[in-house]
């Protein structure tokens, strides 16, 4: 079955640093890719998504490109900011069950400290 | 605005007592969905709906139950025989069909067995 790894966390930083949080994942067909952000007592929030390989997705400074040689969606950012503090998760969206299932990482919990 | 809205956000619940949670999306999206986060293990799906008046088990159903009688509103039942059902329970909705729609989630409810 599909699923999605991703490095454990709380990743923490100080403001203005370089972010990378690593994403890969074990597919049978081709899926989609897709960053989501929750912030404290939220719901989820796309973040970012790419379709097919060596796609980019990018949104707010976050960038994420969909390497299939290495089944890899790592996820970017330049200058991180305190606001950015949230929980990231992968995710793989994949039609060949018939349905739009998606499937999460675990959540990587970033930290942003003045 | 459109969006999706959960109710109530905290709810606490004896032993025993079956509860429900109430999702509603001004969308127009057909499908909806209900996932369970708990600490560290991400988001697992519950049960989905591609349609009005369908409804399918996801990875985690037992001890859950759904219905879809209107195309705005999915509410779960969480019910006695569900052994563990604290947890943070998530509402999402999308577009069908084969396209790379985004899932948009609602807010949460916090469900606390006592």
């Amino acid at each position: 079955g599909n699923s999605v790894t991703q490095m454990e966390g709380p990743v923490t930083l100080s403001e203005e640093a370089f972010l990378t949080i690593n994403c890969t994942y074990t597919a049978t067909g081709y899926p989609s890719l897709f960053w989501y952000v929750q912030y404290p007592g939220e719901g989820l929030q796309l973040l970012l998504k790419a379709t097919k390989a060596d796609d980019k997705g990018s949104n707010k400074g976050f960038e994420a490109t969909y390497r299939k040689e290495t089944t890899s969606f790592h996820l970017e950012k330049g200058s991180v900011q305190v606001s950015d503090s949230a929980v990231y998760f992968c995710a793989l969206r994949d039609l060949a069950g018939g349905y739009q299932k998606v499937t999460f990482g675990t959540g990587t919990k970033l930290q942003v400290i003045p | 605005d459109g969006g999706i809205t959960q109710s109530p956000k905290y709810l606490f619940r004896k032993e025993g007592q079956n509860v429900t949670l109430s999702c509603e999306q001004n969308l127009n999206h057909d499908a909806m969905y209900w996932y369970r986060q708990d600490p560290g293990q991400g988001l697992r799906l519950i049960y989905y709906s591609q349609i009005v008046n369908d409804f399918q088990k996801g990875d985690i159903a037992e001890g859950y139950s759904v219905s879809r009688e209107k195309k705005e509103s999915f509410p779960l039942t969480v019910t006695s025989a569900q052994k563990n059902p604290t947890a943070f329970y998530l509402c999402a909705s999308s577009i069908s069909g084969g396209g790379v729609y985004e899932q948009f989630f609602g807010p949460g409810t916090r469900l606390t067995v006592l």
